[in-house]
């Protein structure tokens, strides 16, 4: 077990709201990810973070911001959001053999 | 043109039968190579990861590369009905990034 736990696990936002997602880990990786996944798009990547404070872009990261201020937590930033933005959100990390995964949130912008 | 392809199905197979996933990817220098599934509403699970042309066995799965075809393939021997889910397919460019493709439905019918 990775010790990977995202929250919140829901969420029902307004538009034009911020909202932070928080990503959570217990046994110091290095490089941590968000990724959405919406139906016909499969997983895609919005930011991620090799070490602290050191993070890039993804291929779908308008509209968003990440920190990651402590090894253990990376933060997702929307900061207005919009129902585009509508999706589950996955955070992972990397191991020797692949990724691991959270749970996910599930986020709705009404 | 998407980094990876994968045919969305569903395919449908009789318990017992093979299930055979398939997947393309468009980077040559890809270096290593994925097979997630994913139950409906939770987070993919990593089934195996192959680096090396061939194939690779583990239980009922066995995953197939060939990189001058830039193809990944997935054989699910005696599927059961707890095979059904969705098989995620991911490449490693080998700088810590992975990209996913949209994932393969497949239903396992008893």
């Amino acid at each position: 077990d990775a010790g990977i736990t995202q929250s919140p696990r829901h969420k029902v936002t307004e538009t034009g709201t911020p909202v932070t997602l928080r990503c959570h880990q217990t046994e110091n990786h290095r490089y941590m990810y968000w990724y959405r996944q919406d139906p016909g798009h499969g997983l895609r990547l919005i930011h991620y973070s090799y070490g602290v404070k050191d993070t890039d872009k993804g291929e779908v990261s308008d509209g968003y911001s990440v920190s990651r201020s402590k090894t253990e937590d990376f933060l997702l930033t929307l900061e207005s959001a919009t129902s585009s933005q509508t999706s589950v959100y996955f955070c992972a990390i990397s191991e020797s053999n692949g990724y691991t995964f959270g749970s996910g949130t599930r986020l709705t912008v009404v | 043109q998407k980094e990876v392809e994968q045919n969305s199905g569903p395919l449908s197979v009789p318990e017992g039968a093979i299930a055979s996933l398939n997947c393309t990817y468009s980077d040559r220098g890809s270096q290593s190579f994925f097979w997630y599934r994913q139950y409906s509403g939770k987070s993919p699970e990593l089934i195996m990861f192959i680096y090396s042309n061939g194939d690779k066995e583990d239980g009922r799965f066995t995953a197939q590369l060939n990189k001058a075809s830039q193809y990944v393939s997935l054989l699910i021997r005696d599927s059961q009905p707890s095979d059904s889910a969705t098989y995620l397919c991911a490449v490693n460019n080998n700088f810590n990034k992975f990209y996913f493709g949209s994932g393969t439905k497949l239903n396992v019918k008893p």
